[in-house]
């Protein structure tokens, strides 16, 4: 399964409200996880099984969707949520999308 | 506390093989799976293989050729030996904890990899 996230690069104000985007060639049946990975850092797990927090993530951060759409919400962006966002199926072998890269306007 | 670390060599010439340690501690290597993930500067990581609790292994596809995964569960290492290294396997390599349910939780701090004569 190939994964397309849009846009690839994503400038907003603090206080916005982010949408990014993650879409499957094939019907992923919510086995979605996002990642965030800040520069020189390795990523971190934010969200898995489509919408399911991990421990210890700030409740801004949310996931939905279904079939081969899914979306991951910032309800308002803070100036330590600059970083690069990946979202990775694993539904059918593991695969990483290329990633949305988020920037303060 | 999940802990894993990467070693090798940061630099390795073009057609030689690669070999990475993968260190883990917060877990035991009998009980949890362990993948390797790559990611070229500036691209989306890429999912290499994985070695299972059981000692079973995994690869992707398009690597399977080149990877091998393996494990000494007494000193809580795993290993990465990839063959016939190019300059496009450049990049750094994560050592990644991979949940029962099939994602990939924990993350090592990486190791850089310089595939360059």
């Amino acid at each position: 399964i190939q994964l397309t996230q849009s846009p690839s690069l994503l400038s907003a104000s603090v206080g916005d409200r982010v949408t990014l985007s993650c879409k499957g060639s094939q019907n992923i049946n919510n086995y979605l996880a996002w990642y965030q990975q800040k520069l020189g850092e390795a990523p971190k797990l934010l969200i898995y099984n489509t919408n399911s927090l991990q421990t210890g993530i700030p409740s801004r951060f949310s996931g939905s969707g279904s079939g081969t759409d899914y979306t991951l919400t910032i309800s308002s962006l803070q100036p330590e949520d600059v970083a690069t966002y990946f979202c990775y199926q694993y539904n059918n072998g593991l695969t990483f999308g290329s990633g949305t890269k988020l920037e303060i306007k | 506390q999940v802990q894993l670390k990467e070693s090798g060599p940061g630099l390795v010439q073009p057609s030689e093989t690669l070999s990475l340690t993968c260190t883990v501690s917060g877990f035991s290597l009998t009980s949890y799976s362990v993948s390797w993930v790559r990611q070229p500067s500036g691209k989306g990581p890429e999912w290499m293989g994985r070695m299972w609790y059981d000692g079973d292994t995994a690869y992707n596809s398009a690597l399977k050729s080149r990877l091998s995964i393996s494990r000494d569960t007494s000193k809580n290492q795993v290993f990465l030996k990839m063959n016939s290294l190019q300059t496009d396997d450049t990049g750094t390599y994560y050592c990644t904890t991979l949940n029962y349910g099939g994602w990939v939780d924990a993350w090592g701090q990486g190791a850089s990899v310089t595939v360059s004569s």
